[in-house]
Order: structure tokens, then C-alpha cells, then sequence
């Protein structure tokens, strides 16, 4: 069993909807977790950085930890094309899920 | 926020030829880098983990006499691939961390390889 699974998709969705993410892992170690947008052919930025159970937002992004079932997710409201990219998900920063690509229609 | 600069961004290089790879945090002092291989369409497959000043620790299967990693200060590592070949035509990543297990990573922008 891998440490993070998550559905590499990939995910389709109109502008303006909201884009749902999520992983799940193995390890009830794990206390920090990240969630990187990736740009075709370039290196992944960092999104949200969160530690605790609960949610955090920033903009029009939510992260969400549900350390009880081992399942985190990333919401996007208002989504844009802008937005058209792959999600990984990654937990203490070094064990990445198999990212999600995302791509939003215009 | 943390910036990690990666040089060059793409390399076409003849096969037998060797290639280095350059990546440097440029605001703060990354104790441990991590190199990367992405495949298209692929998530990212860690190659080693170096730690300044140290050895670098190579996952199973990643050849440590073909990709030589130098960490020899807290803000540069380099990945060297060494008598490349048209296999190793790849895009390289490599990220940076704090001392700090738990702080978040931050990437370069990736090296585009093609060997001919």
C-alpha cells in the first residue's frame, strides 16, 4: 500500500465551478501536510501548508484535514483556466501523491 | 517565500557526455535537497536526498555512480549525470528544506534534459 493514494483523474470542470481534491494516507504519523500545483514543464509551488485537523483558506483555496480518517482535500472556488494544472498532495513534504490534473474550460 | 533557483532549464547534451545541474536556494538555508526524475504525465520520482555536508542517500534503483549529488554548502547541490544516454532524457527537479523536518519543501523549477 502506498503511504498517499489520490485519484490522478484527471478532473474536467466548467469555469466558475468548484474544483474538489482529496488524498488519503496510510501513516497516522504524518502531522503536516501540503498541497503543490504543478504547471506543465515546470517545478511544483507550494499551495497551503496546514498541521492541524480542521480548515484553512487562502483566497479562493481551502485545505482541509481530517487526521481521524486520514483524508485531506483541496477545494477551489471560482474556478479558472488559470487554475488548469496538477495537484499532488504531500505529507511531512516527501511523500507525494500521484497528482491530479485539472483542467478548467473557459 | 522561499525561492529555489535551478540552472539551467533545459541541456541538450551528446550521449557520453556528463551534465550538471545546479540548484540553489537563494533565501534561506536548505540543510537537506532533494533531486527529482518526472516522466510526462508522471508524478515525481525521488532520486536521493542530500543533506549538506554529507553523503547523499539514493533510492533503490537510482544509480549513485551515474548521478553524482554534491550538497557542499546550505544553499547550492548539485545533481551531475555522468556519461549520460539518450534513456536519461528526463526532467530533473530538485527541492530545498529548512532544518526543520516538518517545513514544507520548495522546488525549482526543473531541468529539461535531452540527450542525443
Amino acid at each position: 500500500q502506498k503511504e498517499v493514494e489520490q485519484d490522478p483523474g484527471p478532473l474536467s470542470v466548467p469555469e466558475g465551478a468548484i474544483v474538489s481534491l482529496n488524498c488519503t494516507y496510510s501513516n497516522s504519523a504524518f502531522q503536516y501536510f501540503m498541497w503543490y500545483r504543478q504547471y506543465s514543464r515546470k517545478g511544483p509551488e507550494l499551495l497551503m501548508y496546514t498541521y492541524s485537523s480542521g480548515n484553512k483558506e487562502d483566497g479562493r483555496f481551502t485545505a482541509q484535514v481530517d487526521k481521524s480518517s486520514k483524508y485531506i482535500s483541496l477545494f477551489i472556488r471560482d474556478s479558472q483556466p488559470s487554475d488548469s494544472a496538477t495537484y499532488l498532495c504531500a505529507m511531512r513534504g516527501v511523500s507525494f501523491g500521484a497528482g491530479t490534473t485539472v483542467t478548467v474550460r473557459a | 517565500g522561499a525561492v529555489v533557483s535551478q540552472h539551467p532549464s533545459w541541456v541538450i547534451c551528446k550521449s557520453g557526455t556528463s551534465v550538471k545541474i545546479e540548484c540553489r536556494s537563494l533565501d534561506f538555508q536548505a540543510t537537506t535537497m532533494f533531486w527529482y526524475r518526472q516522466f510526462p504525465k508522471q508524478s515525481l520520482m525521488l532520486m536521493a536526498t542530500s543533506n549538506e555536508g554529507s553523503k547523499a542517500t539514493y533510492e533503490q534503483g537510482v544509480e549513485k555512480d551515474k548521478f553524482l549529488i554534491n550538497h557542499a554548502s546550505l544553499t547550492l547541490s548539485t545533481l551531475t549525470v555522468t556519461s549520460a544516454h539518450p534513456e536519461d532524457s528526463s526532467f530533473y527537479i530538485c527541492s530545498a528544506r529548512r532544518a526543520d523536518f516538518n517545513s514544507p519543501l520548495h522546488f525549482g523549477n526543473g531541468t529539461r534534459l535531452t540527450v542525443t
